[in-house]
């Protein structure tokens, strides 16, 4: 299996542009989630999927962030408009099922820059 | 409430050394803790859980660690460290609050680095 994968690795964008970063989760996983990782607040949760229904969004910091996933294979998340504050690592995950035991796998990641 | 603290901000060990990374929780119930490594510019990797059984638990790459119910702890040791584990390490647990969802609350990572 090929993991996670994210695209695009690595995002320039200026300020009040749209940003879309995409997300591929491993074949067959349930669930999907969004983390965000900057220095500051180190990682965090912004939103996680089960079966494409978007479960908990409390963690999207504000209106400019949105999700979604329209099929099994495939997750949006999108920030419009960017602001240099969003500048930091996204990352995307994937598990099997709910099971409280069960891994998650991560994507290599998409380091966003907002100048 | 929940956490996990990571004591140390920076470990360095010299290579062929013991190295250990340490970890402490505080969770309501029954904890899941896990334990994931990231290689600079590369995602977060899955080294290895605890659920339940054994409190040692051995995981990817020669680590293992340590489950210590009295101390609500989970420290990540390795008996002999290479230059190849340098890297960011996060302890992890299970995010209780959220029932029905496999949410995980991480610590702040540790940085280790094995010098030559």
């Amino acid at each position: 299996d090929a993991g996670v994968i994210q695209s695009p690795r690595h995002e320039v964008t200026e300020m009040g542009q749209e940003v879309t970063l995409r997300c591929k989760p491993i074949s067959g996983h349930d669930y999907l989630f969004w983390y965000r990782q900057t220095m500051m607040r180190g990682l965090e949760l912004l939103i996680y999927f089960n079966n494409n229904v978007p479960i908990d969004d409390s963690g999207m910091p504000e209106d400019r962030f949105s999700a979604k996933m329209p099929n099994a294979s495939f997750s949006t998340l999108k920030i419009q408009p960017s602001e240099p504050r969003d500048s930091a690592v996204y990352f995307c995950a994937s598990s099997l099922t709910q099971s409280s035991t069960d891994t998650q796998y991560f994507g290599p990641g998409t380091r966003l820059t907002v100048l | 409430a929940q956490s996990v603290a990571q004591p140390e901000d920076q470990v360095n060990v010299a290579e062929g050394n013991p190295l250990t990374v340490k970890c402490t929780y505080s969770v309501s119930g029954n904890p899941y803790l896990f334990w994931y490594v990231q290689y600079p510019n590369r995602g977060l990797q899955f080294l290895l859980k605890y659920i339940t059984g054994d409190n040692l638990v051995k995981g990817s790459y020669g680590f293992e660690a340590e489950f210590n119910k009295s101390q609500t702890s989970f420290h990540l040791k390795k008996p002999s460290a290479l230059v190849s584990d340098s890297a960011l390490y996060f302890c992890a647990v299970r995010d209780m609050i959220r029932a029905g969802a496999n949410n995980l609350f991480f610590g702040t990572g540790t940085r280790l680095t094995v010098i030559p």
